[in-house]
Parts: C-alpha cells; sequence; structure tokens
C-alpha cells in the first residue's frame, strides 16, 4: 500500500548546484504534505511543509511545489551544501485523521564538495 | 531548542520477552506518536495519543502493543511479546495540535533488536 512513492532511491548533485527530489502520491484525501530530512542514528527532522491549497512554498533554500492535478511534489534545494546529505522523506497527511502521517520510502541526497 | 528524549538508544531481547520503550516529548505538545522503521524501509506509523487515549492506530498496533502516559511526562510503547519482526527503529514524536502543518518533532529512535 503506497499511497506516497519516492521512486529515486538515490541523487547525487555537486554542491551551489540545485538538488530536485521528487514525490508522487496517489491519496487524493491528503490534504498536507512534508518533507523530512534524516541524518544517521537521528530522527527525521521536519524542514518545510505545504497545504494542497497551495502550489509553492518556500524557506530559505527549500522550496515545494506541489502539483495537485499530477499527484506531485518536488522539493528543490538551492544552493546544495554538502551538509544537506541525508536521507529526504515526503510525508502525507489526510484531514481527520488525527494529523498520522504516511511517509515514502525516503531519497537518500549524496551533495559532493 | 526543545526536544523529544528516548531511551534506551539500543535494546535487544530474547524473543517471547516483553519490551518497554521511553520517551519524553515536548512538555507543550498535546500529541504523541509511536512510528517505526524496519531496516531499509519506510518509517510506519504505529500510534497516535491525545488526552490520555489513543486516537488513532494502525493495522500494525496490534493486541500485542500498548501506550502509556503514566506521570504527565513520559510517554511508553510496551511490546508484550516481542516476536523477530518487531525488530526495527522506533521513533517517538509529539506535536502542538498543528503538528501537520508545521511538522512532528521525532526522537532520535530506539534500536530494537529481537534475537
Amino acid at each position: 500500500d503506497q499511497q506516497v512513492k519516492q521512486n529515486s532511491p538515490s541523487l547525487s548533485v555537486q554542491e551551489g548546484r540545485i538538488s530536485i527530489l521528487n514525490c508522487d502520491y496517489t491519496n487524493s484525501m491528503f490534504d498536507y504534505f512534508l518533507w523530512y530530512k534524516k541524518y544517521p542514528a537521528e530522527g527525521p527532522t521536519f524542514l518545510i511543509s505545504i497545504s494542497s491549497i497551495k502550489d509553492k512554498n518556500e524557506d530559505g533554500r527549500f522550496t515545494v511545489f506541489l502539483n495537485k492535478s499530477a499527484k506531485h511534489l518536488s522539493l528543490h534545494i538551492v544552493p546544495s551544501q554538502p551538509g544537506d546529505s541525508a536521507v529526504y522523506f515526503c510525508a502525507a497527511s489526510r484531514g481527520g485523521s488525527n494529523y498520522k502521517l504516511t511517509f515514502g520510502k525516503g531519497t537518500l541526497l549524496t551533495v559532493n564538495p | 531548542e526543545p526536544e523529544v528524549t528516548q531511551t534506551p538508544s539500543h535494546q535487544v531481547t530474547q524473543m517471547g520477552q516483553e519490551v518497554i520503550l521511553r520517551c519524553v516529548p515536548i512538555s507543550n505538545h498535546l500529541y504523541f506518536y509511536w512510528y517505526r522503521q524496519i531496516l531499509g524501509q519506510k518509517v510506519e506509523f504505529l500510534v497516535s495519543f491525545y488526552n490520555n487515549e489513543i486516537s488513532e492506530k494502525s493495522e500494525i498496533f496490534d493486541d500485542q502493543f500498548s501506550v502509556e502516559r503514566p506521570d504527565g511526562s513520559n510517554f511508553t510503547l510496551k511490546i508484550r511479546s516481542t516476536k523477530l519482526e518487531d525488530s526495527a527503529m522506533y521513533f517517538c514524536a509529539s506535536s502542538e495540535a498543528s503538528g501537520r502543518i508545521y511538522g512532528y518533532t521525532f526522537g532520535s529512535g530506539t534500536r530494537l533488536t529481537v534475537v
């Protein structure tokens, strides 16, 4: 039951370039989407979220884009830094579910100096 | 910055034994959660807890699992009779009411190994 899919298990980019992490979902009842970053031996850390009534949300170097008709969202990191190297999880929340999050499998981002 | 604290960081137990995983959520948060991540797989929701009762649970959270907030600060997950497939990283999280907008705060996790 993969309601949230991250089809790229890994991504490698050069420092200073843009990182684009993609996520697809199947459940049209999802109305909030979140991105988390996870370093080894740590818990996931919240990065940015977006409501389904918006198509873009920006916070510093991080921008999330939502294409509701395509059920697709992406996280852009510009410029990428070596410290951004981590696993990035896309997660989705459905209204009325008491804030349960459904996660994707994650994408390992490696930013090379 | 406030954080969610989990203990122990690593627990090894024999199959069939009971384990209790402990968490101290952020003090002004109202919602508490347990998630788990089996090695190489996605982070999975187990249970959410609000106002001293379970508000939602997944199909994974069967009768062998229970949660408790015994003293107003700790939040525990008990697995009554552990199985090999319970081996996973267990994450506790907490949030204010708007957790799905501003995100949960996760702890660093407890790695449970059932042998």
